[in-house]
């Protein structure tokens, strides 16, 4: 069975400019989230998505923002980039809604911001 | 408000015995995962508790005291890839919008 899979692997991208990460999901998985991994820090919550809504949102700013598709792939928008936006980026995905669920993460996308 | 300890860094020698402890202070609790994150790679599951007490699972062991906010991963026989961070997250209640809050990490270096 497939995992979680994220593309791309690395992305560069300079200030102010829109950064798109993709993420699918395990087969059957309905629930997306996204987590932020700076440097130092632990994972942060950013978003959780299922059945095509916004379930749940971190303490981020709302350039950051994103989408769950019909075949539950989703999309992480970053606008207006700031260096301070330079992290791994790691999408999971759950079978369920539970909140005891576990969460399987994909190997992340690596964002510069230059 | 949510606030979850790890030690930074681990050293440890091949073939001995290692606990990772987490220590937890959160406004609703509903379980504890710990995950196993190698350098570059995804975060893997190891285990989830929500009731005391000691989960054995091969190698690999969890405890949890929810009246103490405490945790810990304890793995025997140590090998060389188990070098890696481990990260330990606490489940929010029912309700509370499945957003995991991980500490930091610790990042265990087992040597020869």
């Amino acid at each position: 069975e497939a995992g979680v899979t994220q593309s791309p692997t690395h992305l560069i991208k300079t200030r102010g400019q829109q950064a798109t990460l993709r993420c699918s999901p395990i087969s059957g998985h309905t629930s997306v989230y996204w987590y932020q991994q700076a440097l130092g820090l632990g994972l942060q919550f950013l978003l959780w998505y299922d059945e095509g809504e916004e379930r749940n949102r971190g303490n981020f700013p709302p350039r950051f923002s994103g989408r769950q598709f019909p075949n539950y792939s989703s999309e992480l928008n970053v606008n207006a980039l700031e260096l301070e936006d330079s992290a791994l980026y790691l999408c999971a995905s759950s079978l369920g809604t539970g909140t005891t669920d576990t969460q399987y993460f994909g190997p992340g996308t690596r964002l510069t911001v230059l | 408000g949510q606030n979850i300890d790890q030690p930074t860094e681990m050293t440890a020698t091949e073939g001995a015995i290692v606990q990772i402890n987490c220590t937890y202070q959160t406004s609703g609790f509903n379980g504890l995962f710990w995950y196993q994150q190698h350098a570059g790679e995804a975060p893997t599951f190891l285990s989830y508790n929500v009731l005391d007490g000691l989960e054995e699972k091969g190698r690999f062991s969890s405890f949890l005291s929810r009246s103490k906010g405490y945790s810990y991963l304890l793995l025997k026989e140590l090998q060389m890839k188990d070098s890696a961070s481990y990260l330990c997250a606490v489940v929010p209640p029912t309700g509370g919008g499945n957003k995991l809050t991980f500490g930091t990490g610790t990042q265990l270096k087992v040597e020869l």
